[in-house]
C-alpha cells in the first residue's frame, strides 16, 4: 500500500532555515512528480512545490519562489523541501502528495502523507 | 492564477439530511479536447490529510460511499451528501487541476450536525 510518511518539521527562527523529507514506499516513486502542499493553522490547503518524476524540474507557488527548493532523491524514494529564510508566514502543516497520474505536473492528489508541523517563531 | 470560491463557508445538517456544497472557479476547468472537467474533491477531518472523494467532477473514487455525488461542468460545481452521516463531519475542498501552476483549492466547507 501507498505510504507516505514525513520528517524534519518543528521549531525554527525567523530567518533560519528547515529541510523536510517524505519516505515513500508501495509505489513506484521514480515514475511520479511529486508534490508538496501546506496548510496553516486552521486554515485552508496552499499548493507549494512540484518536481518532476526525474528531480530535473520544479516549479513553486510565488510565495515560497527563491527560498523554498524541492529536490527528491529517487535512489532512496525520498522527497526534499529546503526551506530557507524562514517566515511566520510559513507556519503551516506541510503534506507530501502524490498525483493520480504519472504523466502530467498538474493533477489531483490520491494519496497524502500524514503531514508535518513547521513552527516558525522567535 | 484560477481562483477558486466555495459556499458555503460552514453548514449544519441533520442526520439522515441531504448537505450540499458548492465550488465556483473563475474560469472554465472544462477542456473542450476530452471534454473533462479539472475538478477534485476532498474531505478532511479534524488531526488528518485530506482523503480524496470525487475527481473529474463526478467521478467517485474508490472506496468513497455513493452517498457522495459531484456534478457540475464548466465553472460551477457541486459536491452532494445525500443522506448525512455522523462520520462525514469534516471540511470539504475542491480543487482544480486545469491549470498550470499554481494548482488552486477552494476555501473549505466545514459540515456539521444540527
Amino acid at each position: 500500500q501507498v505510504q507516505l510518511v514525513e520528517s524534519g518539521g518543528g521549531v525554527a527562527q525567523p530567518g533560519r532555515s528547515l529541510r523536510l523529507s517524505c519516505a515513500a514506499s508501495g509505489f513506484t516513486f521514480s515514475s511520479y512528480g511529486m508534490h508538496w502542499v501546506r496548510q496553516a493553522p486552521g486554515k485552508g490547503l496552499d499548493w507549494v512545490a512540484v518536481i518532476s518524476y526525474d528531480g530535473v524540474n520544479a516549479y513553486y507557488a510565488d510565495s515560497v519562489r527563491g527560498r523554498f527548493t524541492v529536490s527528491r532523491d529517487n535512489s532512496k524514494n525520498t522527497l526534499y523541501l529546503q526551506m530557507n529564510s524562514l517566515s511566520p508566514e510559513d507556519t503551516a502543516v506541510y503534506y507530501c502528495a502524490k498525483p493520480r497520474g504519472s504523466g502530467s505536473y498538474w493533477d489531483f492528489f490520491d494519496y497524502w502523507g500524514q503531514g508535518i508541523l513547521v513552527t516558525v517563531s522567535s | 492564477d484560477i481562483v477558486m470560491t466555495q459556499s458555503p463557508d460552514s453548514l449544519a445538517v441533520s442526520l439522515g439530511e441531504r448537505a450540499t456544497i458548492n465550488c465556483k472557479s473563475s474560469q472554465s476547468v472544462l477542456y473542450s479536447s476530452n471534454n473533462k472537467n479539472y475538478l477534485a474533491w476532498y474531505q478532511q477531518k479534524p488531526g488528518q490529510p485530506p482523503k480524496l472523494l470525487i475527481y473529474w467532477a463526478s467521478t467517485r473514487e474508490s472506496g468513497v460511499p455513493d452517498r457522495f455525488s459531484g456534478s457540475g461542468s464548466g465553472t460551477d460545481f457541486t459536491l452532494t451528501i445525500s443522506s448525512l452521516q455522523a462520520e462525514d463531519v469534516a471540511v470539504y475542498y475542491c480543487q482544480e487541476y486545469y491549470s498550470p501552476f499554481p494548482l488552486t483549492f477552494g476555501g473549505g466547507t466545514k459540515v456539521e450536525i444540527k
